[in-house]
């Protein structure tokens, strides 16, 4: 069974700090990996894709990579309190389906 | 715009019932994919298309149902058979793969909510 694993939560930090948000998978053939954002009541939305090794940054947003120890982080920097959402992790092997992890909750306090 | 268009928002059913979620997209992807979400979970597959008239299986597909006559279409049938169907239902689509093959990130739409009457 392949896992993708999350604390989930709730992660509380202050306004303008960076949030940290980790995951961790268990198929060491996974190729792709995407964090995706879900607001309350809403459906996820696509914040990252990350494929290789090392850092990739977005704004606000970092992704790491790391496929030796089977691990891949989301860093947010300057936390606003509209990144108070559940973070999403997926990984994927070729030609395979998605597997979501069971989501981090954030809370950014003002 | 393109996107992914799921209806109605929110559903009800009674016992015994069939229901029908719609979704529809016009981002011409050829992958098309049912999640269901319960409160506090992750998404869980139902079923899953890559092409036209085929669709596989995914971890929870008991009492569910799906069709793919059309590549822009994939609706979902939740069967009486399905005992316990209340919850947030998420379909995506997505590129099957993209430069170097690798697979390309999900795509969702609003979701239907579905409850029992």
């Amino acid at each position: 069974q392949k896992e993708v694993e999350q604390n989930s939560g709730p992660l509380s930090v202050p306004e303008g700090a960076i949030a940290s948000l980790n995951c961790t998978y268990s198929d060491r053939g996974s190729q792709s990996f995407f964090w995706y954002r879900q607001y309350s009541g809403k459906s996820p939305e696509l914040i990252m894709s990350i494929y290789s090794n090392g850092d990739k940054e977005d704004g606000r947003f970092t992704a790491q990579l790391n496929k030796a120890s089977q691990y891949v982080s989301l860093l947010i920097r300057d936390s606003q309190p509209s990144d108070s959402a559940t973070y999403l992790c997926a990984v994927n092997n070729y030609g395979q389906n998605f597997v979501f992890g069971p989501g981090t909750r954030l809370s950014v306090l003002p | 715009d393109g996107g992914i268009t799921q209806s109605p928002k929110y559903l009800f059913r009674k016992e015994g019932q069939n229901v029908t979620l719609s979704c529809e997209q016009n981002l011409n992807h050829d992958a098309m994919y049912w999640y269901r979400q319960d409160p506090g979970q992750g998404l869980r597959l139902i079923y899953y298309s890559q092409i036209v008239n085929d669709f596989q299986k995914g971890d929870i597909a008991e009492g569910y149902s799906v069709s793919r006559e059309k590549k822009e279409s994939f609706p979902l049938t939740v069967t009486s058979a399905q005992k316990n169907p209340t919850a947030f239902y998420l379909c995506a689509s997505s590129i099957l793969y993209g430069a170097g093959g690798l697979n390309q990130p999900q795509h969702f739409g609003d979701g239907t909510r579905l409850s029992i009457l």
